[in-house]
C-alpha cells in the first residue's frame, strides 16, 4: 500500500525554523519526484517546492525562495522541507505529494498533511 | 500568465450528475491538467490527468462515475450517480517548464 506520512509540524514563533519530514512506503521512492504543497486555513492549494527523483534539481515558489530548502534521502525513503524565517502567512497544512514525471508535473498521490502554526 | 479559473461552488442532487469546469487562461488552451478531490478534513486525492483532446488517465481506484472531457481551453470533470461522499472540494492543476505548478481556486461541490 502506498503511504506518505508527514511529520514535524507544530507551533513556531515568527522568524523561527521548522523541519518537516515525509516518510514514504509501498513504492520505489527513488523513482519519483516529490512536491510540497500547502493549504492555509480555509484557502486553496498552493505549490511550495519540488525535487527531482535524485535530488539534483529543486524548484521553489517565489513566496518561499531563499527561506525554504527541500531535500530527500533516498536511503531512508524520506522527503524533507527545512523552513526558516517563518512568517504568519506560512501558516498552513503542508502536504507532501508524489509526482510521476518530475518537479514541473502533477501529483498522483498525497499525504494527509502536517499543520504548521506561526504565532507568538 | 497561466491561470486556472474554477467556479467557487456547485451543487447537484444525490444520484444526479454534475459537470465541473476548469478554464485555462488565454494562450494556454493546449495544456494538460490534473483533477484532485479533497474531502473535508482530508488530504487531496488524485483523480485523473486530462489532455486537451479529452483523453484521460485516472488514478488507482477511481470509479467509472468520474470522467473527464475537454473543449478548447475548458477542462471538465463529470461525476455521475452522485453519492454523499462526493461532497468535496475539487481542484484542477497544471504545470509547465518555468511555470512549475499552478492550481485553480477550487470548486466546493455540495450534494443535495
Amino acid at each position: 500500500e502506498v503511504q506518505l506520512v508527514e511529520s514535524g509540524g507544530g507551533l513556531v514563533q515568527p522568524g523561527g525554523s521548522l523541519r518537516l519530514s515525509c516518510a514514504a512506503s509501498g513504492f520505489t521512492f527513488s523513482s519519483y519526484a516529490f512536491h510540497w504543497v500547502r493549504q492555509a486555513p480555509g484557502k486553496g492549494l498552493e505549490y511550495v517546492s519540488a525535487i527531482s527523483y535524485n535530488g539534483g534539481t529543486t524548484y521553489y515558489a517565489n513566496s518561499v525562495k531563499g527561506r525554504f530548502t527541500i531535500s530527500r534521502d533516498n536511503s531512508k525513503n524520506t522527503l524533507y522541507l527545512q523552513m526558516g524565517s517563518l512568517r504568519a502567512d506560512d501558516m498552513a497544512v503542508y502536504y507532501c505529494a508524489r509526482s510521476p514525471c518530475g518537479g514541473d508535473c502533477y501529483q498522483d498521490f498525497w499525504g494527509q498533511g502536517t499543520l504548521v502554526t506561526v504565532s507568538s | 500568465q497561466l491561470v486556472l479559473t474554477q467556479s467557487p461552488s456547485a451543487s447537484a442532487s444525490l444520484g444526479a450528475s454534475v459537470k465541473l469546469t476548469c478554464s485555462l487562461s488565454s494562450g494556454h488552451s493546449s495544456y494538460t491538467i490534473a483533477w484532485h478531490q479533497q474531502q473535508p478534513d482530508k488530504g487531496p486525492r488524485y483523480l485523473m490527468k486530462l489532455n486537451s483532446d479529452g483523453s484521460h488517465s485516472k488514478g488507482d481506484g477511481i470509479p467509472d462515475r468520474f470522467s473527464g472531457s475537454s473543449s478548447g481551453a475548458e477542462r471538465y470533470l463529470t461525476i455521475s450517480s452522485l453519492q454523499s461522499d462526493d461532497e468535496a472540494d475539487y481542484y484542477c492543476q497544471t504545470w509547465g517548464t518555468g511555470i512549475h505548478v499552478v492550481f485553480g481556486g477550487g470548486t466546493k461541490l455540495t450534494v443535495l
